[in-house]
């Protein structure tokens, strides 16, 4: 079964920094872009960043509101995604969800999109 | 940025009842959406992909139609395990974007 087990949330201070992991098994890690989502309590899904493939260079995109601040990396002989969030604010506290985008032949195109999400691991940031 | 206005907020229907959400993209997204369900203190669960094709092991009751800016997601019969909120995402083009949420309360 395709599984993605995320870790590393916590309290952390106003300014501080963390460090998140997602373990990925049931499936070829290496060759899937990654994304993260988060969730602030009560709130919406807010869209954070992606990773892409080797074959893409493992470049990065991310949401305005935590550019320059985080920084998405993998290690694929790890299976393994990483979530640097520096610079932490009040407002980036969240459950913090790694997805797995799949890519499946539709209509006749190729086809990438979010389909299996982790458990979400959880960020507060506090004084 | 592509914003996603997503309606109603929230809604009350009975088991058996036709239930209609919708999707508003500020610009074309293609069929670039997806249509998510979230229980509360579950993972957000895909329900839909590229705004029409359903995910296997998803009931059929459950369809999503549209292009371009507006989509819809109908449940052509509410059934009591339908509560929770509803979201979509269009994937179109960065920064990804959902949906503000729609949550379904069964009467």
């Amino acid at each position: 079964d395709v599984q993605l087990v995320e870790s590393g949330g916590g309290l952390v201070q106003p300014g501080g920094s963390l460090r998140l992991s997602c373990a990925a098994s049931g499936f070829t890690f290496s060759d899937h872009y990654m994304d993260w989502v988060r969730q602030a309590p009560g709130k919406g899904l807010e869209w954070v960043g992606r990773i892409r493939d080797k074959a893409n260079s493992y470049t990065t995109e991310f949401a305005a509101s935590v550019k320059g601040r985080f920084t998405i990396s993998r290690d694929d002989s790890k299976n393994s995604l990483y979530l640097q969030i520096n610079s932490l604010k009040t407002e980036d506290s969240a459950v913090y969800f790694c997805v797995r985008i799949y890519g499946q032949v539709v209509r006749g195109a190729n086809y990438f999109a979010m389909d299996v999400w982790g458990q979400g691991t959880t960020v507060t940031v506090s004084s | 940025d592509i914003q996603m206005t997503q309606s109603p907020s929230a809604l009350s229907a009975s088991v058996g009842d036709r239930v209609t959400i919708t999707c508003r993209a500020s610009q074309g997204i293609s069929s670039y959406l997806l249509w998510f369900q979230q229980k509360p203190g579950r993972v957000p669960k895909r329900l839909i992909y590229a705004a029409s094709s359903l995910q296997s092991g998803v009931p059929s009751r459950f369809s999503g139609s549209g292009s371009g800016t507006e989509f819809t997601l109908t449940i052509s019969s509410l059934q009591p395990e339908d509560f929770g909120t509803y979201y979509c995402l269009q994937h179109n083009s960065y920064p990804l974007t959902f949906g503000g949420g729609t949550k379904v309360e069964i009467k």
